[in-house]
């Protein structure tokens, strides 16, 4: 089974502070995302990788960056968090292939005060 | 821009019961995939379903099965003899067939199975 880890299921931080959202996949996967799910509004893609050091913007890009200097792991990066990034974080990863569907970590729910 | 729409925002069922969710998108590509995501409460979101817009007939997995509509651009998922461990959250998502990372998703709809 393909495992997809994120390392915290909860984090609670301060406006203002750098933080680090990490994700590592075990099956090899080419891409790797990370999605912003808020009520009301599903999944919004933030950024997505489809190689190392390759990244690409999703629908809501802003105040966030992204790492991947290895294949398995993929980073999220809030710069200055906000409390408006307070927010439940999915990382997914999925073969390169279309029809191939994505694979969802638990989640990270983040709160910033 | 493909868009993906379910209009049931929270939907019940008695447990034994059938239950269907919708699921409506908007595309002009004719090549694509469709995919339900099932998410438990406090839990990792898996793969329910998927379809491939060239295929006529309409996927199934064990108790669940879609009706798949192209012509509509209609993908509803039917959930049969319901049990209490399928009530989440349930996505409906769609990618174009080349597009190798873009998944676009609707709202959800919650579903409570009732005992």
């Amino acid at each position: 089974d393909v495992k997809v880890t994120q390392s915290s299921r909860y984090l609670v931080k301060r406006t203002g502070e750098k933080v680090f959202l990490e994700c590592v996949q075990d099956m090899d996967h080419e891409n790797m995302f990370w999605y912003r799910q808020d009520p009301g509004l599903g999944l919004r893609l933030i950024y997505f990788s489809y190689d190392v050091k390759m990244k690409e913007k999703g629908d809501i890009p802003e105040g966030y960056s992204v790492s991947r200097e290895k294949k398995e792991r993929f980073s999220l990066i809030l710069e200055s968090a906000s409390t408006n990034q307070t927010s439940m974080y999915l990382c997914a990863s999925s073969l390169v292939l279309s029809n191939q569907p994505q694979h969802f970590g638990d989640g990270t729910r983040l709160s910033i005060l | 821009a493909q868009t993906v729409t379910q209009s049931q925002p929270e939907m019940s069922v008695q447990e034994a019961e059938t239950v269907t969710l919708s699921c409506t998108y908007d595309t002009s590509e004719s090549d694509y995939y469709l995919f339900w995501y099932k998410q438990p409460p406090s839990r990792q979101m898996i793969l329910v379903i998927r379809q491939e817009a060239y295929k006529q007939q309409n996927a199934t997995e064990n108790r669940f099965s879609v009706n798949f509509q192209k012509a509509a651009k209609s993908f509803s998922l039917k959930i049969s003899d319901s049990q209490l461990g399928d009530a989440a959250m349930y996505f409906c998502a769609y990618r174009t067939r080349g597009s190798n990372y873009k998944l676009t998703f609707g709202k959800g709809t919650l579903l409570t199975v009732n005992p």
